[in-house]
């Protein structure tokens, strides 16, 4: 069946700092991929997301680029701020299953200290 | 313009009692969706609604029942809550269920369950 696994949190930053959220996946077709964000006390919305393999999906500084390769989408920022301290999921939505809906990492917290 | 909105947003129940947790979506989507998000596992599929007048089950669907109302509406039902049933649940709808489109989220129902 399809899973998503990424990386163990809390990951703590300064400010300004590098971030890398690494995420990889099984899938028994060709799936789409998604990072979803969730703020305290809200729900999710989605980051941004890439439909085929080497597409790379951007919003807000955030990038990440579909690797069919190594079954991977890692999410980067190169220059993190306080107000991006949030939950970061990895998800993937496949036709090949027939299941019309979102398979979901356990999601990495996210905590940039001023 | 309210996106997807749900109530209530906290609930206590006994074992035993019953509930239902409502949720509506005013984009005209045609696709709605039930998860449960519970510490370190993510969001999990509970039952779907391709589209109006279906309903379909998720990953985890025992205990639940639902109902989609009109193409707005979608409900979620504990007959007889359980212990097990304590976590965050969140609505979604999407315009359809195919690969790549963006699901919207409700603010979730956090339900305790003594």
């Amino acid at each position: 069946g399809n899973s998503v696994t990424q990386m163990e949190g809390p990951v703590t930053l300064s400010e300004e700092a590098f971030l890398t959220i690494n995420c990889t996946y099984t899938a028994t077709g060709y799936p789409s991929l998604f990072w979803y964000v969730q703020y305290p006390g809200e729900g999710l919305q989605l980051l941004l997301k890439a439909t085929k393999a080497d597409d790379k999906g951007s919003n807000k500084g955030f990038e990440a680029t579909y690797r069919k390769e190594t079954t991977s989408f890692h999410l980067e920022k190169g220059s993190v701020q306080v107000s991006d301290s949030a939950v970061y999921f990895c998800a993937l939505s496949d036709q090949g299953t027939g299941r019309r809906a979102l398979t979901f990492g356990s999601g990495t917290r996210l905590q940039v200290q001023p | 313009n309210a996106g997807v909105t749900q109530t209530p947003k906290f609930q206590v129940l006994k074992t035993g009692q019953s509930m239902t947790l409502q949720c509506a979506q005013d984009m005209n989507h045609n696709s709605m969706y039930w998860y449960r998000q519970d510490p370190g596992m993510g969001l999990r599929l509970i039952y779907y609604s391709a589209s109006e007048g279906t309903t379909d089950k998720g990953e985890v669907p025992n205990g639940y029942n639902v109902s989609r109302l009109n193409k707005r509406e979608f409900s979620l039902r504990l007959e007889s809550a359980a212990p097990s049933q304590t976590s965050v649940y969140f609505c979604a709808s999407s315009e359809e269920s195919g690969l790549g489109n963006e699901q919207f989220f409700g603010p979730g129902t956090r339900l305790t369950v003594l």
